[in-house]
């Protein structure tokens, strides 16, 4: 079954530093997500992405965070200048679009800002 | 923003036996979605719910989604140490073309084996 990839799967950073996470969505999928998740936390709507374009983005998701697709394949979220409390979880999903359709994660990219 | 709660927030319980979490939200749901995180793991997705009172069965899972579809409900029989876990609800909203999912805060389930 097709599956949705993200690399790294562990990030250390030094705080101030940008980092840039790395997500394969499934390959006919069209909406494509970002979420977070705090340790022991719920999982956070971070921003979708449809069309090329950002769809709807949360309060968390300020300046220092920008997503790009830059082929057909890899979808990437960028920390500019990442703070302690940064640090978490970070889900990529995606979806089909039709009205059943599940939510496809990733196995996460862990990222520790220290 | 909308908030989706569930309770409660974790669960102990002797294998063998049962488990429910409850999802509720002020505002009407247009549908649920469950998933399941194993720890250390990613969300998994479970069922979708959409019609209001729909009950859906899975093994010894049963999901209900509540008559004024502002509530669901997980319920799991005679628990099994494969059932640990975060299990959260999650609506799904569809707008302008725009899918989105915001989840609930999650119940952890622990079993005692």
């Amino acid at each position: 079954e097709p599956e949705v990839t993200q690399t790294p799967s562990h990030q250390v950073t030094q705080m101030g530093q940008e980092v840039i996470l790395r997500c394969v969505p499934i390959s006919n999928h069209l909406y494509f997500y970002w979420y977070r998740q705090i340790l022991g936390q719920k999982v956070e709507f971070l921003v979708s992405f449809y069309n090329n374009e950002i769809s709807e983005k949360s309060e968390i998701f300020d300046d220092q965070f920008s997503v790009e697709r830059p082929d057909g394949s890899n979808f990437t979220l960028k920390i500019r200048s990442t703070k302690l409390e940064d640090s978490a979880m970070y889900f990529c999903a995606s979806i089909v679009g039709r009205e059943d359709s599940p939510l496809h994660f990733g196995n996460g990219t862990r990222l520790t800002v220290t | 923003g909308q908030q989706v709660m569930q309770i409660p927030q974790y669960q102990h319980v002797q294998e063998g036996e049962d488990f429910t979490t409850y999802c509720n939200s002020s505002t009407t749901l247009s549908n649920i979605q469950w998933y399941k995180q194993r720890p250390g793991g990613h969300p998994v997705f479970l069922i979708q719910l959409v019609k209001s009172g729909e009950v859906k069965k899975q093994k010894r899972l049963t999901f209900q989604f509540g008559e004024a579809k502002k509530n669901s409900s997980l319920h799991i029989t005679a628990t099994q140490t494969t059932d640990v876990g975060t299990y959260f609800c999650a609506e799904r909203m569809t707008n302008f073309g725009n899918e989105k999912l915001t989840f609930g805060t999650g119940t952890r389930l622990t079993i005692i084996p």
